[in-house]
């Protein structure tokens, strides 16, 4: 499974803008790149994906580099709920590819009032 | 509508002791995955399911690990002779067709807690 590395925190203050890096120099052309996060006891939420084109939805957007090598969740204002794990994974969703998420250890996101 | 749901919510055993984790999936839903997640790590992934046929177990970390899900809706994840290092919070998630590259949708878990 290819792998992904992220800082193990962040910090944000309530309403600015938060980018969530994540490196994953070994992508290949198959892999989407999927985010989820795990608020306190509870189990992971499906937030954005996406394969080469930057993606918004009503949660996030996703921009991905060029050479798929990197990619930023961004949370346009942080607010005290989106305290929680952030978790990328690639997922290869090729004939033969494995179905399951494979998470890492995510970026614990801590927002300040 | 309703979201995966496990029971029970919590679980303490004693060392040695059998135990059963129910997933009750999304309604419709034809993939469904078992995680374990120890203290402070991120999900491990345990088994997989497509309706009732089992295709991946890779993830079972001996044979005192052992899932079913008979009729292709509720699964059961159980565990015989219980040992200290099971305790974790045991996760489920559906999906409505894993090939389509569909989002997991998780229940909040089951935290096992073994003396």
């Amino acid at each position: 499974d290819a792998k992904t590395t992220q800082p193990n925190s962040m910090e944000s203050n309530e309403e600015e803008p938060v980018h969530l890096p994540c490196n994953h120099s070994t992508i290949s052309g198959t892999d989407y790149i999927h985010w989820y996060r795990q608020l306190p006891s509870q189990g992971p939420e499906y937030v954005i994906h996406g394969l080469t084109s930057n993606v918004n939805n009503r949660m996030a957007s996703l921009a991905i580099a060029e050479d798929r090598k990197s990619s930023t969740l961004i949370l346009h204002r942080a607010t005290l709920r989106d305290a929680a794990v952030y978790y990328c994974i690639l997922r290869d969703v090729s004939q033969g590819g494995s179905e399951k998420l494979v998470f890492g250890k995510g970026t614990k996101l801590t927002v300040n009032p | 509508g309703a979201g995966v749901s496990q029971s029970p919510r919590y679980k303490v055993a004693k060392r040695g002791q059998d135990v059963a984790l129910r997933c009750d999936p999304i309604s419709g839903h034809v993939s469904l995955f078992w995680y374990q997640q120890a203290l402070g790590q991120g999900p491990e992934f345990l088994t997989y399911f497509q309706n009732e046929a089992q295709l991946d177990k890779s993830g079972l970390p001996s044979d005192r690990f052992f899932a079913e899900r008979p009729e292709g809706s509720v699964s059961t994840l159980k565990i015989q002779r219980t040992q200290q290092e099971d305790s974790a919070v045991y996760l489920c998630a559906s999906s409505p067709n894993v090939a389509t590259n569909e989002k997991l949708f998780f229940g909040s878990g089951t935290q096992l807690s073994v003396l």
